[in-house]
């Protein structure tokens, strides 16, 4: 089972340009997510998706957009990158767009640098 | 939204001591609650979660975590550490769509 795949692993951008990171997941599951991971701060939700169409935003969007044309994947653009944007990246997904009935799977992370 | 609070960044134990995670939660209502794991250069994985079913939650690799309304805490034991537990531990909580984490506890096991 793939899972939820995220691409590219590693991606090192100047300030001001843009770009996508990918997320896909074979489970067809309702509900994904992307989540910042910095030191100290442990993991913040930028954005989430109920289902294919609807997106809304979470604790740190700001920078940030989304979209969800299929179930099957949800990336993440950065239009214009911010040295402040430099983390690693996780995308989640689970089952049931209620986060209490089933875990969220989570990709290997991205992990983006901006010079 | 619920607010989870780890105690203490880093924890450090003995091979074969107890392991003792500190989760306290904010909320006036009781959360869903749930503790995940993170090896390195990996995503999480759920260990346990807590959905009012029961206090005490048995999870995978011997962990178990203990729900206790009157303290606001969910903290995670193991009673004996091995040294494949080393990694990074997260409490999360969620009343809804949005899965809030705690800022994570790195845990060390030395021989």
């Amino acid at each position: 089972n793939a899972g939820v795949t995220q691409t590219p692993k590693f991606q090192v951008l100047k300030t001001g340009q843009s770009m996508t990171l990918q997320c896909a997941q074979d489970m067809n599951h309702e509900y994904m997510s992307w989540y910042r991971q910095d030191p100290g701060m442990g993991l913040r939700l930028i954005h989430y998706s109920v289902g294919a169409g609807i997106t809304d935003q979470g604790e740190v969007p700001n920078g940030y957009n989304v979209s969800r044309s299929t179930t099957e994947d949800f990336p993440l653009r950065l239009l214009s990158a911010a040295p402040s944007q430099t983390s690693v990246y996780f995308c989640a997904s689970s089952y049931s767009t209620w986060t209490a009935n089933s875990p969220l799977h989570f990709g290997n992370g991205t992990r983006l640098t901006v010079t | 939204a619920q607010s989870v609070t780890q105690l203490g960044s880093h924890v450090s134990v003995s091979e074969g001591a107890l392991v003792l995670l500190r989760c306290n939660y904010s909320s006036s209502v009781p959360p869903y609650l749930f503790w995940y794991v993170q090896y390195p250069n990996q995503g999480l994985q759920l260990l346990l979660k807590y959905t009012s079913a029961a206090t005490l939650v048995k999870g995978i690799n011997g962990f178990e975590a203990e729900f206790k309304k009157s303290e606001t805490s969910f903290h995670l034991t193991k009673p004996s550490a091995h040294m494949s537990d080393a990694a990074e531990y997260f409490c999360a909580a969620t009343s809804g769509y949005a899965l809030n984490f705690g800022k994570g506890t790195s845990l060390l096991v030395t021989p």
